[in-house]
């Protein structure tokens, strides 16, 4: 159980155009999820913080505009990255933690998407 | 702000026990976690460790940790070729449910 997948896993596409990743947690529900980058041979930096039903709140210089985050369900999760651009090419991860927590509140990650803009 | 710190490299001959080291500034940490991240791949939990503990062994791993010290340390007994992989330790915010993970240790695991 407590499974997180993430779509698409690999992407490549133009700058200036937009990007959407999806994150799903497969058997059990999310209340919040995170969102992280991870740049080559570097740490996981989290950039936001998604609330169903509510605004994504946003760490220290990560741009909100840019980096749109839905959370409509309680299952799901989207990141769109806006007018993408080649310094957006990550290692994007996310993360969900399940609504009846467990002792450890413990995260679950996905696999990760690679998102290259040319 | 908080940080969490690791060496960043580690090479050992297979067979030989593996530590890794990973400091972190947080005193109100409830639990810390270590991660396993092969190429291209998500982290993979390995073990975890509440922080009224100073002590937890799960088969080939043990980690110990130093409160006072804030340090935090994972052993891996008889190494592998298959524990190749970058180790992320966490810190795990009691009130946001944020993790604050560590630079990141690549083992490298040679015959």
């Amino acid at each position: 159980g407590a499974v997180v997948s993430q779509h698409p896993s690999r992407v490549i596409c133009k700058s200036g155009t937009s990007v959407k990743i999806e994150c799903r947690s497969l058997d059990f529900q999310a209340t919040t999820m995170f969102w992280y980058r991870q740049f080559p041979k570097q740490s996981l930096m989290l950039m936001a913080t998604s609330n169903e039903g509510s605004k994504a709140t946003y760490e220290q210089g990560v741009e909100k505009d840019k980096f749109l985050i839905n959370h409509a369900s309680l299952t799901l999760s989207t990141l769109t990255v806006t007018s993408a651009h080649p310094e957006d090419s990550s290692f994007y991860i996310c993360s969900a933690l399940p609504s009846v927590r467990g002792q450890r509140n413990e995260q679950f990650f996905g696999p990760g998407t690679r998102l290259t803009v040319l | 702000g908080e940080d969490v710190e690791q060496s960043l490299f580690l090479s050992v001959r297979e067979g030989d026990s593996s530590v890794i080291n990973c400091t972190y500034t947080d005193s109100s940490s409830t639990y810390l976690y270590w991660y396993k991240q092969e190429p291209g791949a998500g982290l993979q939990l390995l073990t975890y460790i509440f922080s009224n503990m100073d002590m937890k062994q799960d088969q080939r791993l043990t980690v110990l940790l130093n409160k006072k010290d804030k340090h935090l340390s994972l052993r891996i007994a008889d190494t592998q070729t298959g524990d190749s992989a970058i180790y992320f330790c966490a810190d795990a915010h009691p009130n946001t449910d944020k993790l604050i993970f560590g630079t990141g240790t690549r083992l490298q695991v040679f015959p």
